[in-house]
């Protein structure tokens, strides 16, 4: 089976930069995904990492370290539309097995 | 097309109703998911499908009864439902069944459900 843990909330300020972790246990390890959902919206998703090392898209970045079952998701220039809900999400074969997620509110 | 459409949006059904939920998606992905998602938690998985054939059910009770008629679609079929199943359900797509290259779930809008 899998398990993964995130931090439940995380609060910062526009502009700044916040990292959301994740660790996971699990059996079949193919990859980590990221997940933002919107209250009331669909998961909608920023990044994956395959393999170790950083990937980064525009504002987001997700770095994996396979041999300690841990990722991160760095935001950079936090706006307040960055409020949402983050997923970290295992990639086990044909399922993902998605984490408790992290509610980030980004104040003024 | 990058999409993946479901519909209703919203259902209310009594608990001797029987009901479906549709889901389609145009991107020539073979892999097709159901997702369960109550207020406040993560999705959790119900069913996967791939190459149309049923390769996961993670112990859904059998008042949930998925199909996949081809390809594009993947239905839902709902009967004699609890009201604690009212939830956001969620289909999504993936393009990558056994390449880990691929890591990316496209999920559509969602249907929400009220069981009474």
């Amino acid at each position: 089976g899998q398990s993964l843990e995130q931090p439940s909330e995380v609060t910062a300020v526009e502009g700044a930069i916040v990292q959301i972790n994740c660790t996971y246990q699990t059996s079949g390890f193919y990859g980590l995904s990221w997940y933002q959902q919107h209250d009331g919206g669909a998961p909608t998703f920023l990044s994956y990492n395959a393999l170790d090392g950083l990937e980064e898209t525009g504002r987001f970045s997700s770095f994996l370290s396979r041999s300690d079952s841990y990722g991160y998701l760095l935001l950079q220039e936090l706006q307040m539309k960055d409020s949402a809900s983050y997923f970290c999400a295992v990639r086990g074969g044909q399922n993902f097995v998605f984490g408790p997620g992290t509610r980030l509110s980004v104040l003024p | 097309d990058t999409e993946v459409t479901q519909t209703p949006k919203h259902l209310v059904m009594g608990m001797t109703n029987k009901k479906s939920l549709k889901c389609e998606q145009h991107m020539g992905h073979r892999a097709m998911y159901w997702y369960k998602q109550k207020a406040k938690k993560p999705p959790e998985l119900m069913f996967v499908y791939s190459y149309e054939k049923l390769s996961i059910n993670e112990s859904v009770p059998s008042r949930f009864s998925p199909e996949c008629p081809n390809s594009s679609l993947l239905n839902l079929h709902l009967h004699a439902l609890q009201p604690e199943d009212s939830a956001l359900y969620l289909c999504a797509s993936s393009q990558g069944l056994l390449d880990r290259v691929y890591g990316e779930l496209f999920f559509g809008e969602g249907s929400r459900l009220t069981v009474l």
